[in-house]
């Protein structure tokens, strides 16, 4: 079965340092995903992208966040300064089509460490 | 308005007994309620959705019973397994938005 793959598994970063989280979300799915959960809280939504622009995004997605598309396989969410409180799994995720009603396919995530 | 309350925090079920999770929401315009199930160290898989026209859908030994007037849905395990013990989200999204709004989740043990 075809899965979204996320890379690394754990990222360790100095405060203040840029990060970039990677994504290869399913192969047709045309929408995308970024969601991070904070130990012992709530999975909270960050950003959705189609057709090569952000669609939606929460408030927690401030300037510091960006998304791209690089290629025809990678998605990316890139935390330019991060601070101790960006410390989260990261989820990635993609659904075939931009209804309400499609499942979202998730990754196992990336643990972000900021020290 | 956007949240959606899950209960219990925390549950403890012993093997071959049904395992119910309870949610509530308040935003009318969600139309799509999916359950995740998630083990310690992978991410969240898609257990099983409704959609607001129907009152209970079931797959295999998991249903989602759904009362759209009182505005909650709920999981039932039945015959509950040790495998089953994991964490279990609800979640809702609406046509205006495709972002899922999620539950606190409820921590599952099944007893052997």
């Amino acid at each position: 079965e075809p899965e979204v793959t996320q890379t690394p598994s754990h990222q360790v970063t100095q405060m203040g340092q840029e990060v970039i989280l990677r994504c290869v979300p399913i192969s047709n799915h045309l929408y995308f995903y970024w969601y991070r959960q904070i130990l012992g809280q709530k999975v909270e939504f960050l950003v959705s992208f189609y057709n090569n622009e952000i669609s939606e995004k929460s408030e927690i997605f401030d300037d510091q966040f960006s998304v791209e598309r690089p290629d025809g396989s990678n998605f990316t969410l890139k935390i330019r300064s991060t601070k101790l409180e960006d410390s989260a799994m990261y989820f990635c995720a993609s659904s075939p089509e931009s209804f309400s009603n499609q499942p979202q396919h998730f990754g196992d995530g990336t643990r972000l460490s900021i020290l | 308005q956007q949240q959606v309350k899950q209960s219990p925090q925390s549950l403890i079920v012993q093997k071959g007994g049904i395992s119910i999770i309870n949610c509530a929401y308040e935003n009318t315009a969600f139309d799509y309620f999916p359950w995740y199930q998630q083990f310690p160290g992978k991410g969240p898989a898609l257990l099983i959705a409704i959609r607001p026209d129907v009152s209970e859908k079931k797959e295999g030994r998991f249903t989602i019973s759904f009362n759209k007037s009182a505005k909650q849905f709920s999981l039932h395990i039945m015959d509950s397994q040790p495998g089953d013990s994991a964490t279990y989200f609800c979640a809702a999204s609406g046509s205006s938005n495709y972002q899922l709004i999620w539950g606190a989740g409820t921590k599952l043990i099944i007893k052997p």
